[in-house]
């Protein structure tokens, strides 16, 4: 099992571009989520999916949109960067009853927006 | 409102001494408790979890952690300390009075074992 994969790693972007952060898992799990990392702050959630078809605001939606494409995908969009969105970004899965159980995470991927 | 503290940004131990990593946590109802760890540019691995029963709780690595309920705290500790042991580690609460799945997390402990 790969567990939780992101991609890509990496990312440069400069103000006002706009691209979208994969994830993906293959543990059978329901709930999915989005964080982002920043030093100091511990992880914030950008927004999460319970299950396939729904998907949630967490603490710090503003600027990102989600799809939950099925239940193995999970992506996050940012349709006009801002340096403010500079940040480490981890996707994590959780199993069937998703307030018990572990997260799972990804690699994670480092954005730059300059 | 909940909230998670970690009150020490960094914790150094020499190594082969026991460590302690401390966490408290506010919520309004029960808690459900979770220590990770973050290796440098990696994602997080869970260590072990507090749901219910027994107040010592062993998880992975030869990690423990201990709930108390009058402290509101759930400490991580482990008897020996390894370099290996070095990450960050964070401590994550969910309310059991709380609809939703959101985990609220601390800021983060950064362990510095040293040989």
């Amino acid at each position: 099992n790969a567990g939780v994969t992101q991609t890509p790693k990496f990312q440069v972007l400069k103000t006002g571009q706009s691209m979208t952060l994969q994830c993906a898992q293959d543990m059978n799990h329901n709930s999915m989520y989005w964080y982002r990392q920043d030093p100091g702050m511990g992880l914030r959630l950008i927004y999460y999916s319970a299950s396939e078809g729904t998907t949630d605001k967490g603490e710090v939606p503003n600027g990102y949109n989600v799809s939950r494409l099925n239940k193995r995908e999970f992506s996050l969009r940012l349709e006009s960067a801002a340096p403010s969105q500079t940040s480490v970004y981890f996707c994590a899965s959780s199993g069937p009853t998703g307030s018990l159980n572990e997260q799972f995470f990804g690699p994670g991927t480092r954005l730059t927006v300059l | 409102a909940q909230s998670v503290a970690q009150p020490e940004d960094q914790v150094n131990v020499a190594e082969g001494n026991p460590l302690t990593v401390k966490c408290t946590y506010s919520v309004s109802g029960n808690p459900y408790l979770f220590w990770y760890v973050q290796y440098p540019n990696r994602g997080l691995q869970f260590l072990l979890k507090y749901i219910t029963g027994d107040n010592l709780v062993k998880g992975s690595y030869g990690f423990e952690a201990e709930f108390n309920k009058s402290q509101t705290s759930f400490h991580l500790k482990k008897p020996s300390a390894l370099v290996s042991d070095s990450a960050l580690y964070f401590c994550a609460v969910r309310d059991t009075m709380d609809s939703n799945y959101q985990l609220i997390w601390g800021a983060g402990t950064k362990l510095i074992i040293k040989p």
